[in-house]
């Protein structure tokens, strides 16, 4: 089944303490990207990757890093998270040629 | 500044009460328009990708239109499990990829 798999589901933690979220997918797609989702500001773009060592900021960057040394997996990490990093994220993937994005089932994190 | 907006942001409907649900955008250089479908707890489902002013998708009760500056998406006797949060998203032409997404409308459903 083409899926985007992501890992925890669920994370409380600490304020920094780091924590990488995982998030992989099996459709061979090239584009990777990393959102937040908050209560009345919607659905933002942390980080995004065209492919493999290439990755750049999307809207909401900062004390976020990524990595993509591997086709299909594209790490989130919170090198020191704090209580405002706490939130809904989302992993999506897209292939070449096409804008449809396909989304993870989320991770809900707390940063107390 | 790209952007979305959609309304109503909740809408609560009896079974089989035909409505629409809007979402207006401005984006430089439309490459295309999303309507997502989100449950709660659970990550965006892809519905629809419209290209150009003119264009019509349908899927079972949802059809999704669009214009040169918004789009609907129109739910024909919805049933009580078409009940989610519908998300509007756009790609602009920064060629990032990026999806900017309206707040969504929340759609209720009521036997």
């Amino acid at each position: 089944e083409a899926q985007v798999t992501q890992n925890p589901r669920y994370l409380i933690t600490v304020t920094g303490k780091k924590l990488t979220v995982t998030c992989s997918q099996n459709m061979n797609h090239e584009y990777m990207s990393w959102y937040r989702q908050d209560p009345g500001l919607g659905l933002r773009q942390i980080y995004y990757s065209m492919n493999v060592e290439v990755t750049d900021k999307g809207d909401v960057p900062e004390g976020y890093k990524v990595s993509r040394k591997e086709k299909r997996n594209f790490p989130l990490i919170l090198e020191s998270p704090s209580p405002n990093q706490t939130s809904l994220y989302f992993c999506a993937s897209r292939g070449l040629g096409t804008d449809t994005q396909y989304f993870g089932p989320g991770t809900r994190l707390t940063v107390l | 500044e790209d952007q979305v907006t959609q309304s109503p942001e909740a809408l609560r409907l009896q079974e089989g009460e035909s409505s629409s649900l809007n979402c207006s955008y401005t984006v430089s250089g439309l490459r295309g328009l999303f309507w997502y479908r989100q449950d709660p707890g659970k990550g965006p489902e892809f519905l629809f990708t419209l290209y150009s002013a003119g264009e019509e998708k349908e899927k079972e009760r949802l059809k999704a239109t669009l214009t040169k500056k918004e789009s609907f998406l129109h739910i024909t006797a919805p049933k009580p499990e078409d009940s989610a949060t519908y998300l509007c998203a756009v790609v602009g032409s920064s060629n990032t990829g990026k999806l900017i997404f309206g707040q969504g409308t929340t759609l209720q459903v009521k036997p």
